[in-house]
């Protein structure tokens, strides 16, 4: 089955403890990209990857980390989380250009005490 | 940069109403894509439709219906008949075709919709 998956769904953390969410998915698709979506705000793009060892930041990249090593895999990193960073995250990946539909993974609520 | 407007927060309507969502997008780029998008109580993002600025034709799709007007930069979104599993957030996001080297989806802040039984 064609999928997005992140782990974990969810997770509450403390002030300053290093965290990774991982992002994989199964339908070889080049792009792959990170959102939060905040009450109010909508989604918004933190980091985005064209292809492996190629990333760029979003509209909002302070305080994150990405890397893509492979092309199935794409973890958000957050090397110092602060509770500004408390919200809903969501990975998608598509095909190849940002014009073709993005799938997007179930989403992962992270909380930050 | 995109800028795109979902000027309805919330609407409510009753079940089998017909319902449009506006969305009005501003653009300096002359192709580019229209989406929207679905998440129902659950969560999870749903993919509805995909559409290109060269292709102003409305579409439909069951009780579903898009009209695209390139001249006032809208892309709305018509639910005929609604039903409360249509209960859901619904957002619109633009994206710029600019070739290889430029991805970014942005999306409107959403808008609620409550189908009332």
């Amino acid at each position: 089955e064609a999928q997005v998956t992140q782990n974990p769904r969810y997770l509450i953390t403390v002030t300053g403890k290093k965290l990774t969410v991982t992002c994989s998915q199964n339908m070889n698709h080049e792009y792959m990209s990170w959102y939060r979506q905040d009450p109010g705000l909508g989604l918004r793009q933190i980091y985005y990857s064209m292809n492996v060892e190629v990333t760029d930041k979003g509209d909002v990249p302070e305080g994150y980390k990405v890397s893509r090593k492979e092309k199935r895999n794409f973890p958000l990193i957050l090397e110092s989380p602060s509770p500004n960073q408390t919200s809903l995250y969501f990975c998608a990946s598509s095909l190849s250009l940002g014009t073709d539909t993005q799938y997007f993974g179930p989403g992962t609520r992270l909380t930050v005490l | 940069a995109q800028k795109v407007t979902q000027a309805q927060t919330e609407i409510s309507v009753v079940e089998k109403e017909d319902v449009t969502l506006d969305c009005v997008y501003e653009t300096r780029d002359t192709t580019y894509y229209l989406f929207w998008y679905k998440q129902p109580p659950s969560g999870e993002l749903v993919f509805l439709i995909r559409r290109n600025s060269f292709d102003e034709q409305n579409e439909i799709s069951g009780r579903y219906s898009w009209n695209f007007q390139k001249s006032t930069s809208s892309f709305n979104f018509t639910i005929t008949a609604s039903q409360v599993v249509d209960s859901a957030v619904y957002f619109c996001a633009p994206t710029p075709y600019s070739g290889a080297g430029s991805y970014q989806l942005t999306f409107g802040k959403g808008t609620k919709l409550s189908v009332i039984p």
